[in-house]
């Protein structure tokens, strides 16, 4: 049973506009979220994190989003870039366990 | 360059083959995590090493076989696998140890091919 689902294999948006990525997680015990980018053959890089005491965090063009109560969070890329074509996953992780439960993964898919 | 490498990039090995992956992370991490990536399928967890023991074993199969020498370098020793354990094999580090640190930095992983 998977405990971390990104339910959208992929998405196509259009280069500027909005992007936003999808991650519903079933454990309660979950307290620090993060999104990770991956491209063809390299592994996969930290993008933005998010701890369950807050419900959003901003970086630049990316923002992450937490709601609790729906147990959903929400990558946000705006304006999307054609460089931002990766597939995105999501991880969460309980306690101070440093370990990752991860989700499947989307391809996001930047439009020019 | 995420400071985590991996050889080989890409491995091609027969069922009755031994071999032997190796990750090197120069980032003065005290954890290290062996993953499994099959396609359309969420990264799952095989190894962790933190202070060079090992703490977790997700029930894994006993041909694959890690070994940690020191913190800095993770091997993933392979013997008679079978053709559904081809997919990407990433390695991972982390601070680990006392601290709060979640965030993981990965290499570029070897593509296994099992024939």
């Amino acid at each position: 049973d998977q405990q971390v689902k990104q339910n959208s294999p992929s998405l196509s948006v259009q280069e500027g506009r909005i992007s936003i990525l999808n991650c519903d997680y079933t454990n309660s015990m979950f307290d620090y979220f993060l999104w990770y980018k991956k491209y063809p053959a390299e592994g996969p890089t930290f993008l933005i994190s998010i701890s369950s005491i807050k419900d959003k965090n901003e970086d630049g063009r990316f923002t992450v989003f937490l709601n609790k109560s729906a147990k959903h969070l929400s990558l946000h890329i705006v304006p999307s870039q054609p460089g931002d074509s990766a597939v995105y996953f999501c991880a969460a992780s309980a306690g101070s366990n440093y370990q990752l439960i991860w989700g499947a993964g989307t391809k996001l898919i930047i439009k020019p | 360059e995420t400071g985590v490498t991996q050889t080989p990039r890409h491995l091609v090995m027969g069922m009755t083959n031994k071999k032997s992956l190796k990750c090197e992370q120069h980032l003065g991490h005290n954890a290290m995590y062996w993953y499994k990536q099959s396609a359309k399928k969420p990264l799952e967890l095989m190894f962790v090493y933190n202070f060079k023991e090992q703490t977790e074993n997700n029930s894994v199969p006993s041909r694959f076989s890690p070994e940690c020498p020191n913190s800095s370098h993770l091997f993933l020793h392979l013997h008679t696998l079978q053709p559904e354990d081809s997919a990407l094999y990433l390695c991972a580090s982390s601070q680990g140890g006392t601290y709060d640190s979640y965030e993981q930095y990965f290499g570029p992983g070897t593509r296994l091919t099992v024939t």
